[in-house]
């Protein structure tokens, strides 16, 4: 069954730093593109960031840029989201998700919950 | 940014009636390879997004033939053709072509 598992979710204080990975399974995982998107509770869907096969082209929201970095390592087959410097504007459901081409994300994980508050 | 502006925001349909979102968008989502990448979820009450619709009109997998997708350029629509119970949650469409990709609002789709 193809699987995208996330993990790495916690409180964290504001100015504070977590690590997310998404493991995934039971597909050509070196050949997809990979995607974080975030819910914040109660909120909407937000594209975080994006990784190309081999890591060398990677994208993000402005309201991340130079605090979170996606990276992948294509023979564990888990993409992370390393969040640095995080704020309350932050909290939210982190998805990990895989699409089928131009961001039409077609399998997705069940989430890992970052709450940042002091 | 590409804004993209879903209306209504909510709507209340009694079962096997008709029901319809617009999504708007303030770019065209052409592609020049010939493609708008306009995609639509549903978040249904405590679950993961699913992909119902991508590029416009293209059902995903399993997805059942009642839902519809349309529109051109920047003006798109989804449509459900007999509202089922199962059909409650929020919709989101996407654009997926400008950076940063940007979803809607999402519209909350309730059963009367």
């Amino acid at each position: 069954e193809v699987q995208l598992v996330e993990s790495g979710g916690a409180l964290v204080q504001p100015g504070g730093s977590l690590r997310l990975s998404c493991a995934a399974s039971a597909f050509s995982f070196s050949n997809s593109w990979m995607h974080w998107v975030r819910q914040a509770p109660g909120k909407g869907l937000v594209w975080v960031s994006t990784i190309n096969t081999d890591g060398t082209t990677t994208r993000y929201v402005d309201s991340v840029k130079g605090r979170f970095t996606i990276s992948r390592d294509n023979v564990k087959n888990t993409v992370y989201l390393q969040m640095n410097s995080l704020g309350v504007e932050d909290t939210a459901l982190y998805y990990c998700a895989r699409d089928r081409g131009w961001h039409a994300f077609h399998v997705w994980g069940q989430g890992t919950m970052v709450t940042v508050s002091s | 940014d590409v804004v993209v502006t879903q209306t209504p925001l909510s709507l209340s349909v009694t079962p096997g009636q008709p029901a319809s979102i617009s999504c708007k968008s303030t770019q065209s989502l052409l592609h020049r390879d010939g493609k708008t990448y306009l995609h639509w979820f549903l978040q249904r009450p405590g679950q993961t997004p699913q992909l119902l619709i991508f590029e416009v009109s293209s059902r995903f997998s399993g997805v059942p033939d009642r839902f519809s997708g349309s529109g051109s350029g920047t003006d798109f629509t989804l449509k459900i053709s007999r509202v089922e119970a199962e059909d409650v949650g929020i919709y989101y469409c996407l654009q997926g072509i400008h950076l940063p990709i940007t979803f809607g609002q999402g519209t909350r789709l309730e059963i009367k």
